[in-house]
């Protein structure tokens, strides 16, 4: 099956600062990538989606200013959350999609900020 | 309404029984559906996809689509304490990219 990794699974950091994940697939060309927001006991949720070479579309209610989605080739996209606070602790997954099929999850991030 | 719905349960059945989990969907031209599993503190992994309707089966997972009535379900047969797990339901709508998940069924499986 479709193999897609994120990097880092963990991260602590301090209030203000900005934190990078990186999700890539590796066995595949994604044509759009998905990120998602998880809080404990919720549903996912899309933060927004994001096809190689263009801007990413946010779902309503997400700061793209404060969430910065980069999606430079067909096998990597990041996320930025800029001056992370202490409420955007979360877990964030990304996912990948080939063409208008299967979207194929990252294993996730999990960020804490202090 | 809601693109996908599923029931959030608590589903729970006894280890080696038949746990059916539902899906409904509104849009009628939706073309693609998939079932995920998510384990707590993990992200969610391809269990199923199905693409008309009728019955697929994989292993101890059948996944049975209704396209007249919108409704896909999961069923797992043998249920092992292992298959405790949230269950995601998603659809792929007409237009393509548009991808619904439900907010899924939580399933315990009791040994």
């Amino acid at each position: 099956g479709a193999v897609v990794s994120q990097h880092p699974s963990w991260v602590i950091c301090k209030s203000g600062t900005s934190v990078k994940i990186e999700c890539r697939s590796l066995d595949f060309q994604a044509t759009t990538m998905f990120w998602y927001r998880q809080f404990p006991k919720q549903s996912l949720m899309l933060m927004a989606t994001s096809n190689e070479g263009s801007k990413a579309t946010y779902e309503q209610g997400v700061e793209k200013d404060k969430f910065l989605i980069n999606h430079a080739s067909l096998t990597l996209s990041t996320l930025t959350v800029t001056s992370a606070h202490p409420e955007d602790s979360s877990f964030y997954i990304c996912s990948a999609r080939v063409g208008g099929g299967t979207q194929y999850f990252g294993p996730g991030t999990r960020l804490t900020v202090l | 309404q809601k693109e996908v719905e599923q029931n959030s349960g608590p589903l729970s059945v006894p280890e080696g029984a038949i746990a059916s989990l539902n899906c409904t969907y509104s849009d009628r031209g939706s073309q693609s559906f998939f079932w995920y599993r998510q384990y707590s503190g993990k992200s969610p992994e391809l269990i199923m996809s199905i693409y008309s309707n009728g019955d697929k089966e994989d292993g101890r997972f059948t996944a049975q689509l209704n396209k007249a009535s919108q409704y896909v379900s999961l069923l797992i047969r043998d249920s092992q304490p292992s298959d405790s797990a949230t269950y995601l339901c998603a659809v792929n709508t007409n237009t393509g990219n548009q991808f619904y998940f439900g907010t899924g069924t939580s399933l315990t499986v009791i040994p």
